[in-house]
């Protein structure tokens, strides 16, 4: 069965860090995977995904993730954090749903908060 | 990507009574999904609707619980039933969008069932 691990709660980093939030995945086949962000009392937001190519994928606000296939890992990572980018981040992986389609199996979350 | 809306951004409602969840998107799309996200966890399919068929339902979900529409390529609707405390949650519609497989989602309906 499909699963994403998200093993911190929380990542705290200063304003100007490089943040890292780590994710771990167990797929059959080729993984397709995928970040979101969630602020307060607002919708998922995509961030990026890693679907086939190029292991480094860039996405939206500066983030970036490295799929890395020997250690089942797609880590989401920033150069320098901004306060902005506190919120709550998602992992997901892409499984077969019914229909053939594609659906998506979260991770617990991981809330980033950087600190001024 | 799609703009989604949902209607009601939030309710407060009784236990025993039912409320009906819209989702509108801009564009013609294939298929769509119901998620909920209960307080402080993480986000957890409901079902999958594709217009002209029964959606299809998670383990754990059931259609006299929450009947799904779907009428048209740019709307569907989610009716929880019956409800009780325990179905207090952000309820969220979304939606494939090309193939690109990533999912673009609604604001969400907070719902707090009293």
């Amino acid at each position: 069965a499909q699963s994403v691990a998200q093993p911190e709660d929380q990542v705290n980093v200063a304003e100007g860090n490089p943040l890292t939030v780590k994710c771990t995945y167990s797929v059959s086949g080729n993984p397709y995977l995928f970040w979101y962000v969630q602020y307060p009392n607002r919708g998922l937001q995509f961030l990026l995904k890693y679907i086939t190519g190029d292991n480094l994928v860039k996405g939206s606000y500066g983030f970036e993730a490295e799929f890395n296939k020997s250690q089942t890992s797609f880590h989401l990572k920033k150069p320098s954090a901004l306060v902005s980018d506190s919120a709550l981040y998602f992992c997901a992986v892409s499984a077969l749903g019914g229909g053939a389609t594609n659906k998506l199996i979260f991770g617990t979350g991981t809330l980033l908060a950087v600190q001024p | 990507s799609a703009v989604i809306s949902q209607k009601p951004s939030r309710d407060i409602c009784q236990r025993g009574t039912s409320l009906t969840i819209q989702c509108q998107v801009d564009s013609q799309v294939t298929m769509m999904f119901w998620y909920r996200q209960q307080p402080g966890q993480s986000l957890t399919l409901i079902a999958t609707a594709n217009q002209g068929s029964e959606a299809t339902y998670e383990s754990g979900f059931v259609i006299d619980k929450f009947p799904i529409s779907r009428p048209n390529l740019t709307f569907s609707t989610l009716t929880v039933s019956n409800m009780s405390p325990e179905d207090s949650s952000i309820y969220l519609c979304s939606v494939e969008w090309g193939r690109g497989y990533e999912q673009y989602f609604g604001p969400g309906t907070r719902l707090t069932v009293t």
